[in-house]
């Protein structure tokens, strides 16, 4: 049984670019949940996925995308990127509304 | 809205000590909650559920509906139970199961 993994694990990018971060989820599940966590704060919600179908979505703007693949891999994509992006970027995997396995997580910093 | 509050950031207890780490919740539908640990450089790992109304690592969790809290607690503390505790509470948006986290609180156990 493979975890959760997600690449990069570290990246730097300017303002106003983009950028996409990837997730493997665990073997078996088919759902993907991404979460922001800025410096000494808790996981906030941004959305999740469930076969290739966006189903819910927290408080973020829409310069925040993603997308499922049939493998149920994801990834999140961040347009015009802002200072305040920089934050660690954590994808959670589960079967449905199961128990969520979280990757080790992409730090962003927006320079 | 939702709101997980985890009052104390840091907490420090000597070994064999007690410890509880407080959570309290604002939420009007039936709470599910769950805490969440993260160890040094390890990904963030699910401790407990209350619906489960386990016992891990010595670790429970009561959820007092009341008091709208949910503390962790744990009889007699060692020092590898050193690490950053998060709160959650998980409800429904739109279709998709998400979690709302709390700020978290370092636990350090000294020798």
């Amino acid at each position: 049984e493979t975890g959760v993994t997600q690449s990069p694990t570290h990246l730097i990018k300017t303002r106003g670019q983009q950028v996409t971060l990837r997730c493997s989820s665990q073997s078996g599940h088919n759902t993907v949940s991404w979460y922001q966590q800025a410096l000494g704060q808790g996981p906030q919600f941004i959305f999740q996925y469930y076969r290739e179908e966006e189903n819910g979505r927290g408080n973020f703007p829409p310069r925040f995308s993603g997308l499922q693949f049939p493998n149920y891999s994801s990834e999140l994509n961040v347009n015009a990127l802002e200072l305040d992006d920089s934050a660690l970027y954590l994808c959670a995997s589960s079967l449905r509304q199961g128990k969520a396995f979280f990757g080790q997580g992409t730090r962003l910093t927006v320079v | 809205a939702q709101r997980v509050t985890q009052p104390e950031k840091l907490l420090s207890v000597f070994k064999g000590a007690p410890v509880e780490l407080k959570c309290n919740y604002s939420y009007s539908g039936s709470p599910e909650l769950f805490w969440y640990v993260q160890y040094s450089r390890q990904r963030l790992q699910l401790l407990l559920r209350h619906i489960s109304r386990e016992s891990i690592k010595g670790f429970t969790a009561d959820l007092n509906k009341g008091e709208t809290s949910f503390h962790l607690k744990k009889p007699f503390a060692q020092e590898e139970d050193s690490a950053m505790y998060y709160c959650a509470l998980s409800e429904n948006s739109g279709s998709a199961r998400q979690l709302t986290f709390g700020s978290g609180t370092q636990l350090t156990v000294l020798p």
